[in-house]
């Protein structure tokens, strides 16, 4: 198994502009979870799914950010419109079901808004 | 609400046991984690405990868990300079979410 998919690796883009973060979650997991790393905040939770449907979201910072997750074998993290303090590493991880142990972290998208 | 609070930056020698400590707030806390995070890299995990055990041992890690003061530490034993990462301690809430929460990361840095 590939593992947990990110898209892109890496992505700078302008202030304003709408930013589309991808995940590909492990095939048969049934959890997926969206998290922001800084170094000022650390891994807060953006936003978490259990079979394709959102059960919290509380962490998202505000209405720019919005996430899907149209099938359970996709899901998207959007800022729209960006700004500079957005930048950022975000992950995705997703967990065989509510029940297991352990969430697999993909290698993260590594966000600069300039 | 739930907090998890670790503290940032601990320097070990080489051979010598490292030691991470993790505090959380949830008492209803099912599990909780130990992952490591690599330059670049994302999260690995490393080694869990279920919250009625009190302590695990995996080769060179034990886990030491005081549910009574909800203090979570890591301990490292004949440290190497390959065990140079972040570590992450995270909790799973209880209830219906099953959330993870993370703390904020230590540094560790192990010198030769």
């Amino acid at each position: 198994d590939a593992g947990v998919i990110q898209s892109p690796r890496h992505e700078v883009t302008e202030m304003g502009q709408e930013v589309t973060l991808r995940c590909k979650p492990i095939s048969g997991h049934n959890s997926l979870f969206w998290y922001r790393q800084t170094m000022m905040r650390g891994l807060e939770l953006l936003i978490y799914f259990n079979n394709n449907v959102p059960i919290d979201d509380s962490g998202m910072p505000e209405d720019r950010f919005s996430a899907k997750m149209p099938n359970a074998s996709f899901s998207t993290l959007k800022i729209q419109p960006s700004e500079p303090r957005d930048s950022a590493v975000y992950f995705c991880a997703s967990r065989p079901g509510a029940a297991n142990t352990e969430a697999f972290f993909g290698q993260g998208t590594r966000l600069t808004v300039v | 609400g739930e907090d998890v609070e670790q503290s940032l930056f601990l320097s070990v020698r080489e051979g010598d046991s490292s030691v991470i400590n993790c505090t959380y707030t949830d008492s209803s806390s099912t599990y909780l984690y130990w992952y490591k995070q690599e330059p670049g890299a994302g999260l690995q995990l490393l080694t869990y405990i279920f919250s009625n055990m009190d302590m695990k041992q995996d080769q060179r890690l034990t886990v030491l868990l005081n549910k009574k003061d909800k203090h979570l530490s890591l301990r490292i034993a004949d440290t190497q300079t390959g065990d140079s990462a972040i570590y992450f301690c995270a909790e799973r809430g209880g209830g219906a979410t099953n959330k993870l929460i993370f703390g904020t990361g230590t540094l560790l840095a192990v010198q030769p």
